[in-house]
């Protein structure tokens, strides 16, 4: 079974300071990794994937995240954050289903709140 | 192109009544899924549609929820009858191709209260 672990359900930052919020995953299949956003009353967006390929995948609006395997982690990364950055993240985990479907395991989320 | 809408936005109703969400997803997208976040819990997927048949059903809560898909376009869940624990943002999704490296398009999800 694939579960996602996201440690951090709050994470305060000031503005223009780095921030990671951690994702570790747990599969016993190859995995395809994902993380989405989403802002106040609007649906989730995604920021990032990995399918394969190199460990660090860079997404929209400055996001990076690096996929480890050995760790069985994929933290998302930001150098500078903005205010605009306040939202809630969300760290997922994709599989096949029998029926040729897919399925996103989530985590339970962490809110990044950017201070002035 | 219009992306993944969900109707209503909000609703709030007493246990025990009916209530059905709409979603309609990005046109020609044939896979569409439902999820569901409770009481700030993890996202959780309930179930997959390709086209009109059910793909899989696996996270469906119990005989309460009833999904539908006619014609292959938009979708309903139903609730009926509701309880206290039925509350949640109700997610859908769509994609053009299943797989699991395609991205899902989610809509801004229906925010379900029962009292």
């Amino acid at each position: 079974a694939q579960s996602v672990t996201q440690l951090d359900s709050q994470v305060p930052v000031f503005e223009e300071a780095p921030v990671e919020l951690r994702c570790n995953y747990s599969s016993s299949v190859s995995v395809y990794l994902f993380w989405y956003v989403q802002y106040p009353n609007q649906g989730l967006q995604l920021l990032l994937k990995y399918l394969s390929g190199s460990t660090l995948v860079k997404g929209i609006n400055g996001f990076e995240a690096e996929f480890n395997k050995s760790q069985t982690s994929f933290h998302l990364r930001k150098p500078s954050v903005h205010i605009s950055d306040t939202a809630e993240y969300f760290c997922a985990v994709s599989y096949i289903l029998t029926g040729g479907g897919n399925k996103l395991t989530f985590g339970t989320g962490t809110q990044l709140k950017v201070e002035l | 192109e219009a992306g993944v809408t969900q109707f209503p936005s909000h609703s709030v109703i007493e246990k025990g009544q009916t209530v059905t969400l709409r979603c309609d997803p990005i046109s020609g997208h044939d896979n569409l899924y439902w999820y569901r976040r409770v009481m700030g819990k993890e996202i959780k997927f309930l179930l997959h549609f390709v086209k009109e048949s059910k793909q899989d059903e696996s996270g469906m809560p119990n005989n309460r929820f009833l999904a539908e898909r006619t014609g292959g376009t938009y979708s309903t869940l139903k609730v009926q009858p509701a309880e206290l624990e039925d509350s949640g943002v109700y997610f859908c999704a769509s994609s053009h191709r299943a797989g699991a490296f395609n991205e899902q398009f989610f809509g801004p999800g229906t925010r379900l209260t029962v009292l």
